[in-house]
């Protein structure tokens, strides 16, 4: 399809384990966005990449994740030492430029530390 | 951010319009009003957004009050598939500003569809 697509859709991680995240966003998407959302609550932003090059990563809870898009289309974004408190849905968006254009959401990845 | 303000929760049924309301009285002149809404186990979706002017699109009708500091979210006709939480958003649209486009979410209004 189109859309923006993310990978895996559910992930159970046991406390300690790294995981990735992987987003596809839709081609020539110059705006690639991170959120986590926990369960009852809106989105929350995490980090923002325009092409490469990440420009605001100011929602990042910890120094154990990250974030990276080194050839301006896929985004992965990493976890390290997963805790509890991270257990929570992450929705990648993209958008064709940052200027007031719609964002297009993907489904997200269910993450679940136990 | 500037922040909004909606309800936690409204109803409606099937068929007849509904009106979800925003506040947002500390906006900014460059600041655009944005609404996406979220269906069960679904990425929020993209609705509608203006700046000064009501805008109508395939989805809903936005009306934005004339001092600008509250908005209404229209759906014309409520189905079933309308049921979700709807977000009203400011997004900044002033170049140079480092919002980047990014999307304050606040808790949204829970839309109940009845049959």
């Amino acid at each position: 399809g189109a859309g923006v697509s993310q990978s895996p859709r559910y992930k159970v991680a046991k406390r300690g384990q790294d995981v990735a995240l992987r987003c596809d966003p839709i081609s020539g998407h110059v705006s690639l966005f991170w959120y986590q959302q926990a369960l009852g609550q809106g989105p929350e932003f995490l980090t923002y990449f325009q092409n490469e090059a990440q420009l605001d990563k100011s929602g990042l809870p910890s120094d154990r994740f990250f974030a990276e898009r080194p050839e301006g289309s896929v985004s992965t974004l990493k976890i390290q030492r997963t805790q509890q408190e991270d257990s929570a849905v992450y929705l990648c968006a993209s958008s064709l430029g940052w200027q007031n254009t719609e964002a297009f959401f993907g489904q997200g990845t269910r993450l679940t530390v136990v | 951010d500037a922040k909004t303000t909606q309800p936690n929760s409204m109803e409606s049924n099937e068929e007849e319009p509904v009106h979800l309301p925003c506040n947002h009285s500390t906006i900014s002149g460059t600041d655009y009003i944005h609404w996406y809404r979220q269906l069960p186990s679904q990425g929020p979706e993209y609705v509608i957004h203006g700046l000064t002017s009501n805008v109508n699109n395939r989805m809903a009708s936005l009306a934005i009050a004339e001092d600008r500091k509250s908005s209404t979210l229209i759906l014309h006709r409520a189905t079933l598939r309308d049921a979700a939480v709807y977000y009203c958003i400011l997004r900044a649209g002033n170049a140079g500003g480092t919002s980047y486009g990014k999307l304050t979410f606040g808790q949204g209004t829970i839309l109940t569809v009845h049959p």
